[in-house]
């Protein structure tokens, strides 16, 4: 069955401290990939997607990620974070040539200490 | 346009009730999908629908249902509510020809007691 692994529970970093969270997924076929980050109290809003092209994404507010199709990854990176940053963050994939079931891994908590 | 209207946003139900959740969307987006929330492990997926009378199977099916009558509905039925189906709900859709991101509607929380 495929699914999505994040590998980092629970991560704390200083303010300005370089950010890597981890996604892999188990699906040998076309992706298409996401970030998702969760700020408390509040809903899942879109970081960034990939569905095709240049494997380095950038998205909103500093993030970008990387897909190696060869690891079957897509690790999300932020090279200085911020107090703000301080949230869950989802990765999720959408296996496109199959029947589109979406499914996320089961996130990353991610404390900022100022 | 509404986007994506979940109801109710919170109900408590009794352990054997049964109860419908909403979903609508109103930007004729094909796929459809119900995930549950739970501390620590993230979103499950429920069901699925990629359109008007195809339903799937997600992660977490087990005491649910769902119909897919039309493009816009998406209701989530739960027969006999169990506390293990204590969580917060999200119906999310999905337009592949946009390559859209997810759209959510804005969740309900149920607790059984």
């Amino acid at each position: 069955a495929q699914s999505v692994s994040q590998h980092n529970h629970h991560v704390i970093l200083s303010e300005a401290a370089s950010l890597e969270l981890g996604c892999n997924y188990s699906y040998g076929g076309t992706v298409n990939l996401f970030w998702y980050v969760q700020y408390p109290g509040q809903h899942l809003q879109l970081l960034l997607k990939y569905f095709s092209g240049d494997p380095l994404v950038k998205g909103i507010k500093g993030f970008e990620a990387e897909f190696i199709k060869s690891k079957f990854s897509f690790n999300l990176r932020k090279p200085s974070v911020q107090w703000s940053d301080t949230a869950e963050y989802f990765c999720a994939v959408i296996i496109s040539s199959n029947t589109g079931k979406l499914i996320f891994g089961q996130g990353t908590t991610l404390q900022v200490k100022p | 346009n509404a986007g994506v209207t979940q109801t109710p946003k919170f109900r408590i139900l009794k352990i054997g009730q049964s109860m419908t959740l909403q979903c609508t969307q109103d930007m004729n987006h094909n796929y459809m999908y119900w995930y549950r929330q739970d501390p620590g492990m993230g979103l499950k997926l429920i069901y699925y629908s990629v359109g008007a009378g195809i339903t799937d199977k997600g992660e977490v099916p087990n005491g649910y249902n769902v119909s897919r009558s039309t493009t816009e509905d998406f209701p989530l039925r739960l027969e006999l509510a169990a506390p293990s189906q204590t969580s917060v709900y999200f119906c999310a859709t999905y337009r592949v020809e946009d390559n859209s991101p997810l759209h959510f509607g804005n969740g309900t929380r149920l607790t059984v007691t």
